[in-house]
């Protein structure tokens, strides 16, 4: 079964730096590209970023290049997003989404909230 | 510029079927698309990929009422037999080389 447990959401300050993490399981992690998806307090699906499944291709919304970095550790089967230089308008859920195939998104996290405070 | 464009909202009565709608932008009518449910307060759920022939794979568990098709640049999710369960947002997302898109989603209220 596929599981995605995102974790590292919380309060921080604007100006400050931040870092989610998503834990998958249940499928071969380094062989299906991985994406950040985030949801503003009543707004739709935005896309932030993904890395390709062999690791070696990492992509971002343009409006948020240069903020962001998108790693992971093959070993913990874990995908990570650095923020930093956080705004208010970086308040939202971050969902982590395994791509099929190709790029679809087949399975979804639960979310975690990152709140960005003035 | 690879945009989806979906309306905001919908609506229809309890058993009968809706029939949303997820539109590409000129010059990518032969693009692939997904359909997504988001359930009030709740994470997104994958329902299913649909491609430019109307070929659709649905994801693990999801009902035969849910179901695809494609005409042109025009991407469908057909519900049937409608249940209260359905009202939720209805996402349509798709590809490119570095960049995935989602539609601004359609809000579905069953009646």
């Amino acid at each position: 079964e596929v599981q995605l447990l995102e974790s590292g959401g919380g309060l921080v300050q604007r100006g400050g730096s931040l870092r989610l993490s998503c834990a998958a399981s249940g499928f071969t992690f380094n062989s299906y590209g991985m994406n950040w998806v985030r949801q503003a307090p009543g707004k739709g699906l935005e896309w932030v970023s993904r890395m390709s499944g062999r690791g070696d291709r990492t992509d971002y919304a343009d409006s948020l290049k240069g903020r962001l970095t998108v790693s992971r550790d093959t070993s913990k089967n874990t995908l990570y997003l650095q923020m930093s230089s956080l705004r208010a308008e970086d308040t939202a859920v971050y969902y982590c989404a395994k791509e099929g195939e190709d790029g679809y998104f087949d399975y979804w996290g639960q979310g975690t909230l990152v709140t960005v405070s003035s | 510029q690879l945009v989806l464009t979906q309306s905001p909202s919908a609506s229809a009565s309890l058993g009968t079927s809706v029939k949303l709608t997820c539109t590409l932008s000129s010059g990518h009518s032969n693009y692939a698309i997904a359909w997504h449910q988001q359930q009030p307060e709740k994470g997104p759920r994958y329902l299913m990929k649909l491609t430019s022939d109307g070929t659709h794979s649905k994801g693990d568990g999801i009902p035969d009422r849910f179901s695809g098709s494609s005409s042109g640049a025009e991407r469908y999710l057909t519900i049937s037999s409608l249940q209260s369960e359905d009202e939720a947002d209805y996402y349509c997302q798709t590809w490119g080389t570095g960049t995935r898109v989602f539609g601004g989603g359609t809000k579905l209220t069953v009646l």
